[in-house]
Order: C-alpha cells, then sequence, then structure tokens
C-alpha cells in the first residue's frame, strides 16, 4: 500500500465534540499535508508542513488546529465544527523541496458532522 | 475563473475503446503537471507526470500544451479496470500547492 496511514478511517461528531485526526507516514518522507474533499469540489489544501513546520495555512478556520510533532506523524484536531465540514479528510506525504515530487495519500477519514 | 478544470464526465465508453480528457489551467507560470486517479472511495494516487514533450506510459498517453494551456490524457483499449476518476493536477511556480481539478469520472463498460 501506500505507507501512509489514517485513523479513524470513520468518524461521526456532533458539533461541540473534540477530536483528532491522525496521519502516519513510513516513507521517509519530510514534507506532510492535510487535504479536504467534499462531494463535487476539488481537493482543498489545508495545511502543508515541511520538516515540522508549517509553511502553508490555506485560510483554514481556527475550529481546525494541524499539529506536527514529528516528520512521520500529522494530526489534525477538531473543535466545535460545523455540518458543512464533512467531508473526507485525506493526509498526503512527500519529499521536501515537492515540486514536481509525488505526493503520497492515506486513505483518509470520512467525517460526519451532526 | 477556476484555476485547474476538467469536464466531470461521466465518460461511458465500452472496453476497448480510445478516450481522451482535457484539461485546462489559469496559471500560465505553472510548473509542474500530473494526471492522478482516484477510485471510489478510496484515495488519490498518482498515474502519471506530464512532460513538455509528452509522455506515454502503456496505453496512456499525456501532452501538455503551454501555449493553450492545457493539458489531456489518452487512454487506449480501455479496460474495465481503467473505471475511476481522473484528476488533473497543477502545481504553481511556487509553493507546495497541488491544485485538482474536480475530476473526470470514467466508466468503461463490458
Amino acid at each position: 500500500e501506500t505507507g501512509v496511514t489514517q485513523t479513524p478511517r470513520h468518524l461521526v461528531m456532533g458539533m461541540t465534540n473534540k477530536k483528532s485526526l491522525k496521519c502516519e507516514q513510513h516513507l521517509g518522507h519530510n514534507a506532510m499535508y492535510w487535504y479536504k474533499q467534499s462531494a463535487k469540489k476539488p481537493l482543498e489544501l489545508m495545511f502543508v508542513y515541511n520538516f515540522k513546520e508549517q509553511t502553508e495555512n490555506n485560510s483554514v478556520p481556527s475550529r481546525f488546529s494541524p499539529e506536527c510533532p514529528n516528520s512521520s506523524h500529522l494530526f489534525l484536531h477538531l473543535h466545535t465544527l460545523q455540518p458543512e465540514d464533512s467531508a473526507l479528510y485525506l493526509c498526503a506525504s512527500s519529499h521536501p523541496g515537492t515540486s514536481g515530487r509525488e505526493q503520497f495519500f492515506g486513505p483518509g477519514t470520512r467525517l460526519t458532522v451532526l | 475563473r477556476k484555476e485547474v478544470e476538467q469536464d466531470p464526465g461521466p465518460f461511458n465508453v465500452p472496453e476497448g475503446a480510445t478516450v481522451a480528457f482535457n484539461c485546462t489551467y489559469s496559471n500560465s507560470a505553472s510548473q509542474s503537471f500530473f494526471w492522478y486517479r482516484q477510485d471510489c472511495r478510496k484515495e488519490p494516487k498518482l498515474l502519471m507526470s506530464v512532460y513538455s514533450s509528452g509522455n506515454e506510459d502503456g496505453r496512456f498517453t499525456a501532452q501538455l500544451n503551454r501555449a493553450s494551456q492545457y493539458i489531456s490524457l489518452l487512454i487506449r483499449d480501455s479496460k474495465l479496470s481503467d473505471s475511476a476518476t481522473y484528476l488533473c493536477v497543477v502545481i504553481p511556480d511556487s509553493g507546495y500547492a497541488l491544485n485538482f481539478g474536480k475530476g473526470t469520472s470514467l466508466l468503461v463498460t463490458p
């Protein structure tokens, strides 16, 4: 498989809950990404981490809070989400300096906000 | 104007047919181009990179036209297993963002 794992695979949460998504990559990459994929919309980049430092925040609401404790792990902390945040959240990794480099995706977490 | 535009389809073709998808992009400074494939309820996976000179990988041929800012993917001798959504991906001249199109859905039928 791709070497990028995500947990949980499915998550249902209420608007007042706090939950976290976890991503782990076993590919020796130093860049990691969070994407959101909603129905009938293109994949949207949310955050980029390069050597554990956040290098891009694509105007994401503060109710999404990323954390990258090391180059292999990436978290997305969720709190007070809205129903429109329901989507597939994909983690990806690549070598740094990624222009022209392949990104490897995890299987995603399918999130439903009630 | 959207950064990357694709015809969503669906394209329904019989096995053995040849099918072509196009994708247009708005940022003329874009540097890198790819086709990704996404199966139903699965993650996207790289299908092939797209080079200015055009490139081929088995039954798949990708072309880039910088002047017209479009990318194409040609699939020859379609197989049932080619049924998927094909995502056009463009990387701008700076940053790490991959700009994805919405994808083109292909269904190959027996």
